[in-house]
């Protein structure tokens, strides 16, 4: 069964500041998708940033940005120039790419970002 | 505009009574799923659907029912057999055959049972 770890429960940044949340993922597949989610205090759940494990290149979206190792089956999530708005909790998760059950997403246990002023 | 609906957002419930929890999408998604999530867990799969009048268990599924009658809605029934119901519940939609199955999330029910 794939598991999802994320061994920071809390992490805090300075405003303007970057952060690297971590992510670690055993699974014995090798086509799969990898995410990383935010929930605000909005309780919405909104997703930040997607990566296909066939990709070599890591995804960027903005100030977002990831750092995908496939042999490590690490998966980190870097925000640059952090702003207020940033603070929430942050979950990563797995998919399947394909497969009787490529419908499931297992989520880690996530990590609540604090952004000081 | 296209999302997805869950109400109400604060639900209370005696113990012993079975309660159900609405979820709708305009998004002409043909897959929708049931989360479950508990303070300092991630989300728990409940159920999911891929089609119409199809669902499959997840992996939290014992006290709980769902039915898709219609591809728009997938409501989630909270039978009296859930031992710990109180919850954070989220509904999730996505499109079968896209390549990214990226699932869009609803705003979710908190579901307190006295």
């Amino acid at each position: 069964a794939q598991t999802v770890t994320q061994s920071q429960p809390e992490m805090s940044v300075q405003e303007a500041e970057t952060v690297t949340l971590s992510c670690t993922y055993d699974t014995s597949e090798s086509d799969y998708y990898l995410f990383w989610y935010k929930q605000p205090p909005s309780r919405q759940m909104i997703l930040v940033i997607r990566q296909e494990a066939y990709k070599q290149q890591n995804a960027t979206e903005n100030r977002f940005s990831v750092n995908f190792q496939k042999a490590a089956k690490s998966f980190s999530l870097k925000i640059s120039d952090s702003q207020l708005g940033d603070a929430a909790m942050y979950f990563c998760a797995y998919r399947l790419f394909s497969g009787g059950s490529n419908y499931k997403l297992t989520f880690g246990k996530g990590t609540l970002l604090t952004v000081n002023p | 505009d296209g999302g997805i609906t869950q109400s109400p957002k604060y639900l209370f419930r005696k113990e012993g009574q079975n309660v159900t929890l609405s979820c709708e999408q305009n998004l002409n998604h043909d897959a929708m799923y049931w989360y479950r999530q508990d303070p300092g867990q991630g989300l728990r799969l409940i159920y999911y659907s891929q089609i119409v009048n199809d669902f499959q268990k997840g992996d939290i599924a014992e006290g709980y029912s769902v039915s898709r009658e219609k591809k728009e809605s997938f409501p989630l029934t909270v039978t009296s057999a859930q031992k710990n119901p109180t919850a954070f519940y989220l509904c999730a939609s996505s499109i079968k055959g896209s390549s990214s199955y990226e699932q869009y999330f609803g705003p979710g029910t908190r579901l307190t049972v006295t």
